[in-house]
């Protein structure tokens, strides 16, 4: 399986924080990104895509994407508990594997009142 | 449906048995995967259909899983002679577009315990 690398966390930071989640992937020639949020118990949702190198924001959160050093991340503004979960990053590695998305073992978040 | 189903939610089982567990995607849906994720961990890719056909069964674990999907909708995923680190939860997907290129639409998984 092509490796997409997470701190497992878990990670903890007050309400109204900024939370940041890290990312890294081995194939270089990964082609899409996209950030997953699992709540206990529950199956994953997508929360952001990002497929060119940058920024991309929608509302409280931003992923970021840097082929050149095989890293994504995600950043979650104003941190409200109920952001509390675990977050997977998922990878498209393109070419022969263009068809899979591999995911990293998620980092969990807490975000404390 | 409106959602992607699987069946069954629970199911618990002695080392050695066959299990199937079933998944219904969303109507439409032309791409369907499988994930296995264990306690803690993340999701590791079983299988992935377009259509009726699979591309890509690299995730499959040993000859004892096999998958199948029929009219372009219904998908099972048989597991023979159950062995206790198969347990875990197998979670089906569907996607209108094919590939890893889009969204999933996870069901809530078919927990399997295998004692």
């Amino acid at each position: 399986q092509k490796e997409v690398e997470q701190n497992s966390g878990p990670l903890s930071v007050p309400e109204g924080a900024i939370a940041s989640l890290n990312c890294t992937y081995s194939d270089r020639g990964s082609q899409s990104f996209f950030w997953y949020r699992q709540y206990s118990g529950k199956s994953p949702e997508l929360i952001m895509f990002i497929y060119s190198n940058g920024d991309k924001e929608d509302g409280r959160f931003t992923a970021q994407l840097n082929k050149a050093s095989q890293y994504v991340s995600l950043l979650i503004r104003d941190s409200q508990p109920s952001d509390s979960a675990t977050y997977l990053c998922a990878v498209n590695p393109g070419g022969t594997g263009a068809n899979n998305l591999f995911f990293g073992t998620g980092t969990r978040l807490t975000v404390i009142p | 449906g409106a959602g992607v189903s699987q069946s069954p939610s629970n199911k618990v089982t002695e080392k050695g048995k066959d299990v199937e567990l079933r998944c219904d995607p969303i109507s439409g849906h032309t791409a369907l995967y499988w994930y296995r994720q264990s306690l803690g961990q993340g999701l590791e890719f079983l299988i992935y259909f377009q259509g009726n056909s699979a591309p890509d069964k690299s995730g499959l674990p040993s000859d004892r899983f096999s998958a199948e999907r029929t009219g372009g909708s219904v998908s099972t995923l048989t597991i023979q002679r159950t062995q206790q680190e198969d347990s875990a939860v197998y979670l089906c997907a569907s996607s209108p577009l094919p590939g890893g290129t889009g969204e999933l639409f996870f069901g809530e998984g078919s927990r399997l315990t295998v004692l």
